[in-house]
Protein backbone atom coordinates (compact mmCIF):
# COMPACT_ATOMS: atom_id res chain seq x y z
CA UNK A 1 0.00 0.00 0.00
CA UNK A 2 0.97 3.44 -0.71
CA UNK A 3 2.52 5.61 2.07
CA UNK A 4 1.04 8.99 3.01
CA UNK A 5 2.77 12.52 4.26
CA UNK A 6 0.80 14.43 6.39
CA UNK A 7 2.27 17.83 8.50
CA UNK A 8 2.91 16.72 12.39
CA UNK A 9 0.75 19.45 13.60
CA UNK A 10 -2.21 21.89 12.82
CA UNK A 11 -3.94 24.82 14.79
CA UNK A 12 -7.35 25.98 13.49
CA UNK A 13 -9.87 28.98 14.99
CA UNK A 14 -13.11 27.48 16.59
CA UNK A 15 -15.77 28.17 13.97
CA UNK A 16 -13.41 28.42 10.99
CA UNK A 17 -12.43 25.44 8.48
CA UNK A 18 -9.91 23.02 8.87
CA UNK A 19 -8.08 22.05 5.63
CA UNK A 20 -6.04 18.95 6.64
CA UNK A 21 -3.59 18.34 3.69
CA UNK A 22 -2.19 14.28 2.99
CA UNK A 23 0.36 13.21 0.20
CA UNK A 24 0.26 10.18 -1.42
CA UNK A 25 2.09 10.21 -4.27
CA UNK A 26 2.56 6.28 -4.74
CA UNK A 27 -1.00 5.67 -4.87
CA UNK A 28 -2.13 3.04 -7.81
CA UNK A 29 -5.81 2.71 -9.21
CA UNK A 30 -7.51 0.42 -6.88
CA UNK A 31 -6.47 2.03 -3.56
CA UNK A 32 -8.69 4.00 -1.24
CA UNK A 33 -7.72 7.21 0.76
CA UNK A 34 -9.68 7.05 4.63
CA UNK A 35 -9.30 9.61 7.06
CA UNK A 36 -9.71 8.37 10.41
CA UNK A 37 -9.20 10.28 14.01
CA UNK A 38 -8.80 9.82 17.60
CA UNK A 39 -9.29 11.54 20.46
CA UNK A 40 -6.79 10.71 23.15
CA UNK A 41 -7.17 7.49 24.68
CA UNK A 42 -9.96 6.49 22.13
CA UNK A 43 -10.06 4.17 19.63
CA UNK A 44 -10.00 5.80 16.09
CA UNK A 45 -12.91 7.03 14.45
CA UNK A 46 -14.01 6.63 10.69
CA UNK A 47 -14.79 10.00 9.47
CA UNK A 48 -14.61 9.37 5.50
CA UNK A 49 -13.15 7.54 2.42
CA UNK A 50 -13.07 8.14 -1.21
CA UNK A 51 -11.12 6.65 -4.24
CA UNK A 52 -11.52 9.32 -7.55
CA UNK A 53 -14.19 11.79 -6.78
CA UNK A 54 -14.55 14.24 -4.11
CA UNK A 55 -17.10 12.86 -1.04
CA UNK A 56 -18.65 14.71 1.74
CA UNK A 57 -20.82 13.40 4.42
CA UNK A 58 -22.27 15.13 7.62
CA UNK A 59 -19.00 14.95 9.04
CA UNK A 60 -16.42 16.44 6.26
CA UNK A 61 -15.51 16.77 3.13
CA UNK A 62 -12.72 14.73 1.28
CA UNK A 63 -10.78 16.28 -1.85
CA UNK A 64 -8.69 14.43 -4.37
CA UNK A 65 -7.31 15.98 -6.75
CA UNK A 66 -7.46 14.81 -10.02
CA UNK A 67 -4.06 13.09 -10.11
CA UNK A 68 -4.89 11.25 -6.53
CA UNK A 69 -0.97 12.21 -5.84
CA UNK A 70 -2.93 14.13 -2.79
CA UNK A 71 -5.87 15.19 -0.60
CA UNK A 72 -7.54 17.12 1.59
CA UNK A 73 -9.91 16.69 4.41
CA UNK A 74 -12.34 19.41 5.53
CA UNK A 75 -13.96 20.12 8.80
CA UNK A 76 -16.09 23.21 7.94
CA UNK A 77 -17.23 24.76 11.06
CA UNK A 78 -14.07 22.93 13.47
CA UNK A 79 -15.14 22.96 17.27
CA UNK A 80 -13.33 22.49 20.53
CA UNK A 81 -14.31 18.64 20.10
CA UNK A 82 -12.29 18.38 16.91
CA UNK A 83 -9.32 18.49 18.31
CA UNK A 84 -7.55 15.35 17.34
CA UNK A 85 -5.51 13.17 15.76
CA UNK A 86 -6.37 12.75 12.01
CA UNK A 87 -4.65 10.27 10.21
CA UNK A 88 -4.69 9.79 6.68
CA UNK A 89 -4.40 5.72 5.30
CA UNK A 90 -4.61 4.66 1.55
CA UNK A 91 -4.96 1.29 1.46
CA UNK A 92 -6.29 -1.83 -0.99
CA UNK A 93 -6.24 -4.65 1.40
CA UNK A 94 -9.07 -5.10 4.18
CA UNK A 95 -6.71 -6.17 6.68
CA UNK A 96 -3.94 -3.10 6.04
CA UNK A 97 -4.97 -0.39 8.42
CA UNK A 98 -1.39 1.05 8.40
CA UNK A 99 -1.73 4.40 10.75
CA UNK A 100 1.24 6.43 10.62
CA UNK A 101 2.11 9.36 12.97
CA UNK A 102 -1.33 11.78 11.45
CA UNK A 103 -1.25 15.13 11.98
CA UNK A 104 -2.38 17.09 15.26
CA UNK A 105 -5.19 19.41 14.89
CA UNK A 106 -5.73 21.45 18.01
CA UNK A 107 -8.90 23.79 18.02
CA UNK A 108 -8.45 27.09 19.59
CA UNK A 109 -11.16 29.23 21.25
CA UNK B 1 -20.99 5.38 19.66
CA UNK B 2 -19.85 3.07 16.60
CA UNK B 3 -21.04 -0.41 17.13
CA UNK B 4 -18.09 -1.66 18.89
CA UNK B 5 -17.87 -2.52 22.61
CA UNK B 6 -14.63 -3.45 24.38
CA UNK B 7 -14.19 -4.39 28.09
CA UNK B 8 -12.70 -3.83 30.44
CA UNK B 9 -11.48 -0.50 29.13
CA UNK B 10 -9.20 -0.29 31.75
CA UNK B 11 -6.68 -3.37 32.74
CA UNK B 12 -3.59 -3.42 35.07
CA UNK B 13 -2.36 -6.99 35.70
CA UNK B 14 0.87 -8.95 36.87
CA UNK B 15 2.88 -10.54 34.84
CA UNK B 16 2.30 -13.96 36.16
CA UNK B 17 -1.97 -13.42 35.66
CA UNK B 18 -4.34 -14.78 32.99
CA UNK B 19 -6.92 -12.52 31.97
CA UNK B 20 -9.23 -12.14 28.60
CA UNK B 21 -10.20 -8.80 26.55
CA UNK B 22 -13.38 -9.23 25.14
CA UNK B 23 -14.94 -7.10 21.77
CA UNK B 24 -18.51 -7.41 20.50
CA UNK B 25 -19.80 -5.53 17.11
CA UNK B 26 -23.87 -4.68 17.09
CA UNK B 27 -22.95 -3.63 12.98
CA UNK B 28 -23.70 -7.54 11.59
CA UNK B 29 -19.96 -7.17 10.40
CA UNK B 30 -17.91 -10.44 9.40
CA UNK B 31 -14.84 -9.89 9.91
CA UNK B 32 -13.10 -8.45 13.40
CA UNK B 33 -9.49 -7.29 13.85
CA UNK B 34 -7.12 -6.49 16.91
CA UNK B 35 -4.55 -4.30 16.92
CA UNK B 36 -1.99 -2.72 19.48
CA UNK B 37 -1.08 0.93 19.98
CA UNK B 38 1.90 1.41 22.15
CA UNK B 39 2.84 5.15 23.07
CA UNK B 40 4.09 7.07 20.32
CA UNK B 41 3.79 4.35 17.83
CA UNK B 42 1.40 3.33 15.05
CA UNK B 43 -1.38 1.32 15.30
CA UNK B 44 -0.45 -2.75 14.85
CA UNK B 45 -2.51 -5.17 13.18
CA UNK B 46 -2.40 -8.26 15.70
CA UNK B 47 -5.02 -10.31 14.55
CA UNK B 48 -7.47 -10.58 11.48
CA UNK B 49 -10.77 -12.72 11.76
CA UNK B 50 -12.91 -13.10 8.68
CA UNK B 51 -16.35 -15.52 9.60
CA UNK B 52 -15.23 -16.56 12.71
CA UNK B 53 -11.43 -17.84 11.04
CA UNK B 54 -8.41 -16.68 11.94
CA UNK B 55 -7.17 -15.06 8.67
CA UNK B 56 -4.31 -13.13 9.60
CA UNK B 57 -1.48 -13.39 12.77
CA UNK B 58 1.22 -10.62 12.84
CA UNK B 59 3.64 -12.55 14.47
CA UNK B 60 1.91 -12.33 17.58
CA UNK B 61 3.79 -13.64 20.29
CA UNK B 62 1.63 -16.85 21.97
CA UNK B 63 1.13 -14.52 25.07
CA UNK B 64 -1.50 -13.46 23.47
CA UNK B 65 -4.12 -15.84 22.17
CA UNK B 66 -7.17 -14.80 20.15
CA UNK B 67 -10.81 -16.55 19.96
CA UNK B 68 -13.73 -15.61 17.94
CA UNK B 69 -16.61 -18.16 18.79
CA UNK B 70 -19.11 -16.27 16.16
CA UNK B 71 -18.63 -13.31 14.38
CA UNK B 72 -19.88 -11.06 16.88
CA UNK B 73 -17.53 -11.80 19.59
CA UNK B 74 -14.05 -11.42 19.53
CA UNK B 75 -11.60 -12.65 22.60
CA UNK B 76 -7.94 -11.96 23.31
CA UNK B 77 -7.01 -13.95 26.12
CA UNK B 78 -3.67 -12.77 27.65
CA UNK B 79 -1.07 -14.64 30.03
CA UNK B 80 2.78 -14.41 31.19
CA UNK B 81 2.54 -11.02 29.47
CA UNK B 82 5.82 -8.92 29.67
CA UNK B 83 5.58 -4.79 30.59
CA UNK B 84 6.38 -3.82 26.91
CA UNK B 85 3.09 -5.47 26.18
CA UNK B 86 1.64 -2.23 28.48
CA UNK B 87 -0.73 -0.26 25.54
CA UNK B 88 -4.48 0.24 24.17
CA UNK B 89 -5.21 -2.51 22.61
CA UNK B 90 -8.43 -2.20 19.70
CA UNK B 91 -10.73 -4.10 18.66
CA UNK B 92 -12.52 -3.33 14.62
CA UNK B 93 -15.20 -4.84 12.67
CA UNK B 94 -15.93 -4.52 9.21
CA UNK B 95 -18.85 -5.60 6.85
CA UNK B 96 -16.91 -7.88 4.96
CA UNK B 97 -13.05 -8.68 3.62
CA UNK B 98 -13.14 -6.72 0.24
CA UNK B 99 -10.63 -4.25 -0.77
CA UNK B 100 -12.02 -0.78 0.37
CA UNK B 101 -14.33 -1.91 3.58
CA UNK B 102 -14.34 0.79 6.04
CA UNK B 103 -13.72 -0.69 9.67
CA UNK B 104 -15.10 0.59 12.43
CA UNK B 105 -13.33 0.69 15.67
CA UNK B 106 -14.58 0.01 19.51
CA UNK B 107 -13.29 2.42 22.25
CA UNK B 108 -9.96 -0.17 23.08
CA UNK B 109 -8.70 -1.76 26.42
CA UNK B 110 -6.46 0.38 28.43
CA UNK B 111 -4.01 -2.22 29.46
CA UNK B 112 -1.31 -1.87 32.03
CA UNK B 113 1.35 -4.74 32.67
CA UNK B 114 3.27 -4.29 36.05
Amino acid sequence: DAKTTQPTSMDCAEGRAANLPCNHSTISGNEYVYWYRQIHSQGPQYIIHGLKNNETNEMASLIITEDRKSSTLILPHATLRDTAVYYCIVRRRHNDMRFGAGTRLTVKP
Amino acid sequence: ETGVTQTPRHLVMGMTNKKSLKCEQHLGHNAMYWYKQSAKKPLELMFVYNFKEQTENNSVPSRFSPECPNSSHLFLHLHTLQPEDSALYLCASSQDPQEGETQYFGPGTRLLVL
